[in-house]
């Protein structure tokens, strides 16, 4: 099975920050790379495909890089909206595997 | 408006058995695939079962593969998740999730329902 690694597990951040958490692959798995997002009580949040193409209705502020073991999602300018847990998710092979999530909070 | 909800969760014990469903609307059901993703109390998320938009192809972790069986049924837009031998690890929200793409075997997933919780417990 191919592990995901997210770092770091939380952070505390303000409003306007930029903020990046990095994802790691345990094996190449191209770009088949999404990130989430969840908020408290709430379903997942599909923000990102494809390590970088942003979901339809996704905030420009969101941005992913990256390919094959090592990506990063970006937020430009925290928004009070953005505090939430984010999953980085390979779909390069079954079973399909998340990240343990990292936890943006408010500093 | 793309919608799934999920329904069919509940309080079980130890050893016994339930049936999930996930409803779709909003979207042509037999064009994608869809998957269960579950999420324990306080934890992460975990992909647990996937199904090709036909039915033919299914995928599970290794943790529930015997004991779970994904299908669907594209003529009422619907997905399932029966669910056996169930154990206290099993506790969780049960999401459905939809992939992307027509076709895809392996997509992202676009759309979340609300979830359903199982709680196994004696």
């Amino acid at each position: 099975d191919i592990q995901m690694t997210q770092s770091p597990s939380s952070l505390s951040a303000s409003v306007g920050d930029r903020v990046t958490i990095t994802c790691r692959a345990s094996q190449g798995i191209s770009n088949y790379l999404a990130w989430l997002q969840q908020k408290p009580g709430k379903a997942p949040k599909s923000l990102i495909y494809g390590a970088s193409t942003l979901q339809s209705g996704v905030p420009s502020r969101f941005s992913g890089s990256g390919s094959w073991t090592e990506f990063t999602l970006t937020i430009s300018s925290l928004q009070p909206e953005d505090f939430a847990t984010y999953y980085c998710q390979q779909y390069n092979d079954y079973p399909l595997t998340f990240g343990g999530g990292t936890k943006v909070e408010i500093k | 408006e793309v919608q799934l909800l999920e329904s069919g969760g509940g309080l079980v014990q130890p050893g016994g058995s339930l049936r999930l469903s996930c409803a779709g609307s909003g979207f042509t059901f037999s064009n994608y695939a869809m998957s269960w993703v579950r999420q324990a109390p306080g934890k992460g998320l975990e992909w647990v079962s996937g199904i090709s938009g036909s039915g033919g192809i299914t995928y599970y972790t290794a943790g529930v593969k015997g004991r779970f069986t994904i299908s669907r049924d594209n003529s009422n837009n619907a997905l399932y998740l029966e669910l056996n031998s169930l154990t206290a690890e099993d506790t969780a929200l049960y999401y459905c999730a939809k992939g992307l793409w027509i076709g895809e075997l392996s997509p992202p997933f676009d759309c979340w329902g609300q979830g359903t919780l199982v709680i196994v417990s004696s």
